[in-house]
């Protein structure tokens, strides 16, 4: 069964710094699709990048850069110069390419950026 | 563009009453999901749709019934309501292919008591 993991619970960055949000996965298909989303304190979920099982180059989107790394199953968001703005709950989610189509999610990480 | 469109936004249910959540899109998605999301947590996948007619459960279905009857409608049934549906809902909705994200919906506060 697909699973998503991210152990950090908190995050706290100076303002500026790069931060990495760990995820993990588990899925037994070859096909698959990693994603993160940003839910801000007003509570809409917001799409920040993408990264394809079979992509061979890592995803980036402006600040936002996905660090793939296939066999150790892990997807870690990268966002550079981190601004206050940035201050957010993150989740990694992935669906799986041919076995079905649910879109599972990880608990989350809670990151804030400090002035 | 309305995207998902969720309603109502809020409401407070007695314990063993019932309700529907709806939900609806107009961006011609043929895949459609309904996730809660507890205080402090993650989101977790109660059904999902993959078009009209077709509807499959997904991590956390007890308690809750869906139809999809049309390609833009999505509704979530809650039949006798518990304190431990107290939660967010979201609706989302996207294309077929695997790498396109999900377009979400504002979300349903639901209070049970």
């Amino acid at each position: 069964a697909q699973k998503i993991t991210q152990t950090q619970p908190g995050m706290f960055v100076q303002e500026k710094e790069a931060v990495t949000l760990d995820c993990t996965y588990d899925t037994s298909d070859q096909s698959y699709g990693l994603f993160w989303y940003k839910q801000p304190s007003s509570g809409e979920m917001i799409f920040l990048i993408y990264q394809g099982s079979y992509d061979e180059q890592n995803a980036t989107e402006g600040r936002y850069s996905l660090n793939f790394q296939k066999a150790r199953k892990s997807a870690n968001l990268v966002i550079s110069a981190s601004q206050l703005g940035d201050s957010a709950m993150y989740f990694c989610a992935m669906r799986e390419g041919r076995r079905d189509d649910k879109i599972i999610f990880g608990k989350g990480t809670r990151l804030h950026i400090l002035p | 563009n309305a995207g998902v469109t969720q309603t109502p936004k809020f409401r407070i249910l007695k314990i063993g009453q019932s309700m529907t959540l709806q939900c609806a899109q107009d961006m011609n998605h043929n895949y459609m999901y309904w996730y809660r999301q507890d205080p402090g947590m993650g989101l977790k996948l109660i059904y999902y749709s993959v078009g009209a007619g077709i509807t499959d459960k997904g991590e956390v279905p007890n308690g809750y019934n869906v139809s999809r009857s049309t390609t833009e409608d999505f509704p979530l049934r809650l039949e006798l309501a518990a304190p431990s549906q107290t939660s967010v809902y979201f609706c989302a909705s996207s294309y077929s292919e695997l790498g396109t994200p999900l377009h979400f919906g504002n979300g349903t506060r639901l209070t049970v008591t």
